[in-house]
């Protein structure tokens, strides 16, 4: 089935770093995505992966891909109070059109 | 102004009523996407288009109709609202030319039912 997994919640100390971690289905998914969600906004892409990748860096962001496992996970470093916010990973479901699955996001929490 | 414009951005009803939440975007996009999020659930799709001929159900889309208008409008309607469809709305669009997939999202639409 269309299943994207992640946890709920991560508190983090400023300047610490952050692992967000998800876990998705079809192995099929040419692309995985990060989006972001500030409060009271819609979600943004942050960031995203080609499957024929395993890492993928950009600035402070981190991108990992097991597709052994079918994991995802999103490193953010020197984590600052304005990264706070709702993280969602989705996935890409070409044998249906190409459409999005999100997973149910992770509420980043920073702290001074 | 943004590209992918909701309204209303907040509104309060009562169970039975008929609601219309609407979408218009000037991004040029083929493909439209009407979500709901609901706390420690994400998001969940209702209904997707992919062009104006073209309607899809998603996961949950009991309860909810949608009309494609135009190219840049997609309307989501809830016949009889009931109070377990209070939630965010978020409108989506993409274009299938593109590279990524990318979805591009409108500000969200808070409906309460009561």
């Amino acid at each position: 089935g269309e299943d994207v997994e992640q946890s709920l919640f991560l508190s983090v100390r400023e300047g610490d770093s952050s692992v967000i971690n998800c876990t998705y289905t079809d192995s099929s998914s040419t692309y995985l995505y990060w989006y972001k969600q500030e409060p009271g906004a819609g979600l943004q892409l942050l960031t995203y992966i080609f499957s024929n990748m395993d890492m993928k860096q950009d600035q402070r962001l981190t991108v990992l891909l097991n597709k052994k496992d079918k994991h995802l996970s999103l490193r953010i470093a020197d984590t600052q109070t304005g990264d706070s916010a709702i993280y969602f990973c989705a996935e890409i479901f070409y044998n249906q059109g190409g459409k999005l699955i999100f997973g149910q996001g992770t509420e980043l929490s920073v702290k001074p | 102004d943004a590209d992918v414009t909701q309204t209303p951005r907040n509104r309060i009803t009562k169970t039975g009523k008929r609601i219309m939440l609407e979408c218009s975007q000037t991004k040029g996009h083929d493909r439209m996407y009407w979500y709901r999020q609901d706390p420690g659930l994400g998001l969940q799709l209702i209904y997707y288009s992919f062009d104006v001929k073209d309607i899809n159900k998603g996961e949950i889309s009991d309860g909810y109709s949608v009309s494609r208008q135009a190219q840049a409008k997609f309307s989501l309607s809830l016949e009889s609202a009931i109070p377990n469809q209070t939630a965010l709305y978020f409108c989506a669009t993409s274009d299938h030319r593109g590279n990524t997939g990318e979805l591009f999202f409108g500000e969200g639409s808070r409906l309460t039912v009561l």
